[in-house]
């Protein structure tokens, strides 16, 4: 069974410090993806990582992906309260259709 | 604004009512798809339409039932729903076709609650 595990679930920082968020997959995958999510909002699409060793970056997010150790980073650099939001991983896995797998979430708190 | 829409946002009903979710999609995609979030739970895939065409059925009870009457819309048909049913319910649109084509477009979810 695939499993996608991020960690942690839940984060609370102060603005201006820096942060990784983890996400562990148990089986070989073609991409990975990162979304955030705010507050009664829709799913937006952050990143996506298409091979080993692909780095994306957007403002103060960075994206990594190693695919040899299966784990995918999501680093916050000198975080600002309106980095506020979950950011969910999924990933990408071919059964009898491609399918996305998803992550819990981690609850990110940024706190002024 | 990401070209996903659904209707309504919010919908409370009864365990022995009837009603509808409707997602619309503004973007030309080929594949839509039903999710269901609940707290502290990963997101759940539902159902998936490839081309109007059911290609997933996650296990899901046939109180819920889907339609795709065409690749722009997909509706999610509710009946005899139990409270552990109310979660937000989100529809999403990818182009589809190859492999470059599997991002996921998300729309604004409706927020069910079975009394």
């Amino acid at each position: 069974e695939l499993k996608v595990e991020q960690n942690p679930l839940f984060l609370s920082m102060q603005e201006g410090k820096n942060y990784t968020i983890y996400c562990n997959y148990s089986t070989t995958s073609d991409r990975l993806y990162w979304y955030r999510q705010d507050p009664g909002k829709s799913l937006e699409s952050l990143f996506v990582l298409l091979s080993n060793g692909a780095v994306k970056q957007e403002g103060r997010l960075m994206a990594s992906l190693d695919t040899k150790a299966r784990l995918s980073t999501l680093h916050i650099t000198a975080a600002v309260h309106d980095l506020s939001a979950t950011y969910f991983c999924a990933v990408g896995y071919m059964d009898s259709n491609y399918q996305l797998i998803w992550g819990a979430g981690t609850k990110l708190i940024i706190k002024p | 604004e990401t070209g996903v829409t659904q209707t309504p946002r919010h919908l409370v009903m009864g365990m022995t009512n009837k009603k509808s979710l409707k997602c619309e999609q503004h973007l030309g995609h080929n594949a839509m798809y039903w999710y269901k979030q609940s707290a502290k739970k990963p997101l759940e895939l539902m159902f998936v339409y490839n081309f109007k065409e059911q290609t997933e059925n996650n296990s899901v009870p046939s109180r819920f039932s889907p339609e795709c009457p065409n690749s722009s819309h997909l509706f999610l048909h509710l009946h005899t729903l139990q409270p552990e049913d109310s979660a937000l319910y989100l529809c999403a649109s990818s182009p589809g076709g190859g492999l470059s084509s599997y991002e996921q477009y998300f729309g604004p979810g409706t927020r069910l609650t079975v009394t």
